[in-house]
C-alpha cells in the first residue's frame, strides 16, 4: 500500500530564517506530487505540483520554492520566511490512472515569529 | 478560471437531523472530489464523482453529482457527533489533476 510521510511534524521559525519540508511517497511510482497552504481558518491554495523529476510548476509567485530531486521525494523551501508564510502545510500524491484522486500527507504546521 | 463555492461555510446540526452541503463550481469539470478534515489534521478522502448523475454513499453520507447544473451535493442522514469536521468539495480539469478546492463547510454536530 501507499504511504505519504511530511517533516518536521511542527516547526517555529523566526522571520527571515530559512525553511525546508520534505515530503516523500512509498509504494508508488512517478506520481504527481503537490504542495498546499492552509492558513488558519481558509481554504487549501496550491503551491507547486510536478509531474516528474526536475518538472516543477508554481500556481502562486512568492518567497516559497520547491524541488523534486527524486521520483518520490518532494522538497518546499525557503530563503528567507515572512510572517505570512505561517500555515498547515501539506503534501499530496496522485497517479495517472482513473478513478483519480489526491492523497494528502500528515502536514507540517509552521509557525513563523 | 475554475472557481468553486460551498454553502453554507458554517453548519450547526442537532444529532438525528438531516442536511445538506452544497457545491458550486464555474465550468466544466471532469471529476469532483469531497474530502473530510478533523481538527488539526490532514484531508481524507471520501468521494470522487466522476459522471453526471453519480451518487455514493459511506454510511450516512451520500454525494451526488449533476454536471449539469455545475453541482454537488452532501447529504448527511441522521447526523452523529462523529462527523463533526470540515467538509470540502474540490473539482479538477485537464490532464495534470490539480484540484481547486471550496472554502469548506465547518459542521457541527451538536448532542
Amino acid at each position: 500500500s501507499q504511504t505519504i510521510h511530511q517533516w518536521p511534524a511542527t516547526l517555529v521559525q523566526p522571520v527571515g530564517s530559512p525553511l525546508s519540508l520534505e515530503c516523500t511517497v512509498e509504494g508508488t511510482s512517478n506520481p504527481n506530487l503537490y504542495w498546499y497552504r492552509q492558513a488558519a481558518g481558509r481554504g487549501l491554495q496550491l503551491l507547486f505540483y510536478s509531474v516528474g523529476i526536475g518538472q516543477i510548476s508554481s500556481e502562486v509567485p512568492q518567497n516559497l520554492s520547491a524541488s523534486r530531486p527524486q521520483d518520490r521525494q518532494f522538497i518546499l523551501s525557503s530563503k528567507k520566511l515572512l510572517l505570512s508564510d505561517s500555515g498547515f502545510y501539506l503534501c499530496a500524491w496522485s497517479v495517472d490512472r482513473p478513478p483519480e484522486t489526491q492523497y494528502f500527507g500528515p502536514g507540517t504546521r509552521l509557525l513563523v515569529l | 478560471e475554475l472557481k468553486v463555492e460551498q454553502n453554507p461555510l458554517f453548519l450547526s446540526m442537532q444529532e438525528g437531523k438531516n442536511y445538506t452541503i452544497y457545491c458550486n463550481y464555474s465550468t466544466t469539470s471532469d471529476r469532483l472530489y469531497w474530502y473530510r478534515q478533523d481538527p488539526g489534521k490532514s484531508l481524507e478522502s471520501l468521494f470522487v464523482l466522476l459522471s453526471n448523475g453519480a451518487v455514493k454513499q459511506e454510511g450516512r453520507l451520500m454525494a451526488s453529482l449533476d454536471t449539469k447544473a455545475r453541482l454537488s451535493t452532501l447529504h448527511i442522514t441522521a447526523a452523529v457527533h462523529d462527523l463533526s469536521a470540515t467538509y470540502f468539495c474540490a473539482v479538477t480539469r485537464g490532464s495534470n489533476y490539480k484540484l481547486t478546492f471550496g472554502k469548506g463547510t465547518l459542521l457541527t454536530v451538536n448532542p
